[in-house]
């Protein structure tokens, strides 16, 4: 089944930017939105944005100014890029597959999530 | 932007029903979806499109949305199902989770 896979430096410092990527094995890339979500230290889930496997995104509007999402779809990659951060950036960020349509109402799923890897912003 | 309330914490006897409640402006105009998270762990999709379970999700957790609320209801409570729970919806293009409930199977 589709597995996902975080991968990055656990430590960035502030003003740097971010950076990292999540891997798709074992299915496609097609037909799916591709997010980033975030939870810092004993909080609640953060969504930071996703993008369709075309390449079309869409990102919180919180963070828009610093994200960027990008995706490989020959290597089965999607990457993250937050800049200029700060320590309340510290957090686990997860990857995750997404579904979307409309069936009488919109929708938005998650069904596959990476296991997430914990970044730490500190000097 | 849009906004998903759930509360803090629900607490739930073995064997009894628990409910945990997502509200938000014209939530029934929309799909939600819930999430269980155990400590250290990934978040898992326990139900999507408001009522529908994915494999392997026990039957005892449905899900319901009407009006400005969704609900999650776990029938027959077990304590693995200590866990916290997050209500999510899609709202003009952008992803809204609820801030989560711890639920306390005591």
């Amino acid at each position: 089944q589709v597995q996902l896979q975080e991968s990055g430096p656990g430590l960035v410092k502030p003003s740097e930017t971010l950076s990292l990527t999540c891997t798709v094995s074992g299915g496609s890339m097609r037909s799916y939105y591709w997010s980033w979500i975030r939870q810092p230290p004993g909080k609640g889930l953060e969504w930071i944005g996703y993008i369709y496997y075309s390449g079309s995104t869409n990102y919180n509007p919180s963070l828009k100014s610093r994200v960027t999402i990008s995706v490989d779809t020959s290597k089965n990659q999607f990457s993250l890029k937050l800049s200029s951060v700060t320590a309340a950036d510290t957090a686990v960020y997860y990857c995750a597959r997404g579904n979307s349509g409309f069936a009488g109402r919109n929708y938005y799923y998650m069904d596959v999530w990476g296991k997430g890897t914990t970044v730490t912003v500190s000097s | 932007s849009y906004e998903l309330t759930q509360p803090p914490s629900v607490s739930v006897s073995p064997g009894q029903t628990a409910s945990i409640t997502c509200s938000g402006d014209k939530l029934g105009d929309k799909y939600a979806c819930w999430y269980q998270q155990k400590p250290g762990q990934s978040p898992v999709l326990v139900i999507y499109q408001g009522s529908k379970r994915p494999s392997g999700i026990p039957e005892r957790f449905s899900g319901s949305n009407s009006g400005n609320t969704a609900t999650l209801t776990i029938s027959g409570t077990q304590a693995m199902d200590e866990a916290d729970y997050y209500c999510q919806a899609w709202d003009s293009g952008t992803v809204v989770f609820g801030g989560g409930t711890k639920l306390t199977v005591l």
